[in-house]
C-alpha cells in the first residue's frame, strides 16, 4: 500500500505566474481535498474532487481550480499568483469510511 | 460559520504530568471532531476521532456539546508526545469525504 504522495517539494514563482501542483493518492482512495496552510495557521480547506467531480469547496477564487483523474490523482492550479498565496500546500485522500490521510505538502514561494 | 479555536499556541508541560490541549468549536449542526498530529519531520495524521471513541498513544478526548469543546487528555505525558497538535471538524454526515476546518494548532513540548 503507498501512501499520498505530492509534486514538486517546493517551488518558487513569482507574481502573476501559474502554478500546477500534483497529488496521487493513497492506494484506492477516490477521494482528494486539498488544503492551503500559511505560516503559523491551520491547513484551510480549499476544495474536494470526488470520483472525478467537484464535491465541495472552500473560500477560495475561482483563479483556484483543480482536477481529478480516473486514477484518481489530481492537480491543483492557481492562476495569477499573488504573495499571499506563499504556503504549504496540502493534499489528503480518503475511502468512504476512512479518514483522510496527508501528503507531505508542497511548499509554494511566491516572490 | 463553522470555527475552531485552540487558545494555546504553546504548552510546555513536565514529563509525567498530565496533558491537556484545549478545543473550542462553533457549529450549527452534527459535527465530527478530530485531533491530528504532526511530528518533527512526519506528515499531519490522524490522532483520534470523536465517533471512534479510542484511546491512542494514550490520549482521549471527549465531546462536550454544552460547553461545544473537544479537549485533548493524557493523564502522563511521555517525550515522544511533543509535537504539533490540530483540533478539526467536519460535518457529522461526510463521513470518508471530510471537509476539515482546523484550528490553529498548539505546539506541545514535554520537559525531561
Amino acid at each position: 500500500e503507498t501512501g499520498v504522495t505530492q509534486s514538486p517539494t517546493h517551488l518558487i514563482k513569482t507574481r502573476g505566474q501559474q502554478v500546477t501542483l500534483r497529488c496521487s493518492s493513497q492506494s484506492g482512495h477516490n477521494t482528494v481535498s486539498w488544503y492551503q496552510q500559511a505560516l503559523g495557521q491551520g491547513p484551510q480547506f480549499i476544495f474536494q474532487y470526488y470520483r472525478e467531480e467537484e464535491n465541495g469547496r472552500g473560500n477560495f477564487p475561482p483563479r483556484f481550480s483543480g482536477l481529478q483523474f480516473p486514477n484518481y490523482s489530481s492537480e491543483l492550479n492557481v492562476n495569477a499568483l499573488e504573495l499571499d498565496d506563499s504556503a504549504l500546500y496540502l493534499c489528503a485522500s480518503s475511502f468512504p469510511g476512512t479518514s483522510s490521510y496527508f501528503g507531505p505538502g508542497t511548499r509554494l514561494t511566491v516572490l | 460559520a463553522q470555527r475552531v479555536t485552540q487558545p494555546e499556541k504553546l504548552l510546555s508541560v513536565f514529563k509525567g504530568a498530565p496533558v491537556e490541549l484545549k478545543c473550542n468549536y462553533s457549529y450549527s449542526g452534527s459535527p465530527e471532531l478530530f485531533w491530528y498530529v504532526q511530528y518533527s519531520r512526519q506528515r499531519l495524521q490522524l490522532l483520534l476521532r470523536h465517533i471512534s471513541r479510542e484511546s491512542i498513544k494514550g490520549f482521549t478526548a471527549d465531546l462536550n456539546k454544552g460547553e461545544t469543546s473537544f479537549h485533548l487528555k493524557k493523564p502522563f505525558a511521555q517525550e515522544e508526545d511533543s509535537a504539533m497538535y490540530y483540533c478539526a471538524l467536519s460535518n457529522g454526515a461526510d463521513f470518508g469525504n471530510e471537509k476539515l476546518t482546523f484550528g490553529t494548532g498548539t505546539r506541545l513540548t514535554i520537559i525531561p
